[in-house]
């Protein structure tokens, strides 16, 4: 079964460094989303991208994040210049196959864990 | 906007009593609901889900029914084991929508 992959699972880095979490999301899917998830707390929508623009984003994505479709398979979302706060875990998302399945659900990967030092 | 409420816990039960994890949303249009399972160190995985109105996901024993009517998505299981003791994420999305998500309820069973 197709799943959505995302590297790496966990990434340390010093505060102010950049960033860069990559996602393979489901080959024939239209959509890909980030969300991130702050330690014991709940799932945060950052931002979603289609048709190689970004369609919807949140206030937490602000200037220092950002994300590419570098090539017709990977997802990246950018940190610019980490902070502490932005310690937490991140997952890919990719919904909406070319036909069939129109439930709108999501397919998560397995997540990175950033953690910001 | 769309947003969902959910019973945030924690929930603590002993081995094979019934759960009910309340959840209730507030959108526009029709959406679909889930329930997202989340176990300690690991990400999101799809319990069960519901796509339209008296529609019932069912998944490993644990069911929840899409009531229009009364906004509500309850996640229940007849009888819970050790193994069931996770963080449940009720969840709506609609097309070109993010996916919202409730707070989270931490459920611990024990033998």
């Amino acid at each position: 079964e197709p799943e959505v992959t995302q590297t790496p699972s966990h990434q340390v880095t010093q505060m102010g460094q950049e960033v860069i979490l990559r996602c393979v999301p489901i080959s024939n899917h239209l959509y890909f989303y980030w969300y991130r998830q702050i330690l014991g707390q709940k799932v945060e929508f950052l931002v979603s991208f289609y048709n190689n623009e970004i369609s919807e984003k949140s206030e937490i994505f602000d200037d220092q994040f950002s994300v590419e479709r570098p090539d017709g398979s990977n997802f990246t979302l950018k940190i610019r210049s980490t902070k502490l706060e932005d310690s937490a875990m991140y997952f890919c998302a990719s919904s909406v196959p070319l036909s069939g399945d129109l439930s709108y659900e999501q397919y998560f990967g397995p997540g990175t864990r950033l953690t910001v030092t | 906007g769309n947003s969902v409420t959910q019973m945030e816990g924690p929930v603590t039960l002993s081995e094979e009593a019934f759960l009910t994890i309340n959840c209730t949303y507030t959108a526009t249009g029709y959406p679909s609901l889930f329930w997202y399972v989340q176990y300690p160190g690991e990400g999101l995985q799809l319990l069960l889900k519901a796509t339209k109105a008296d529609d019932k996901g069912s998944n490993k024993g644990f069911e929840a029914t899409y009531r229009k009517e009364t906004t509500s998505f309850h996640l229940e299981k007849g009888s819970v084991q050790v193994s069931d003791s996770a963080v449940y994420f009720c969840a709506l999305s609609s097309f070109n929508n993010d996916m919202r998500f409730g707070a989270g309820t931490r459920l611990t069973v024990k033998p």
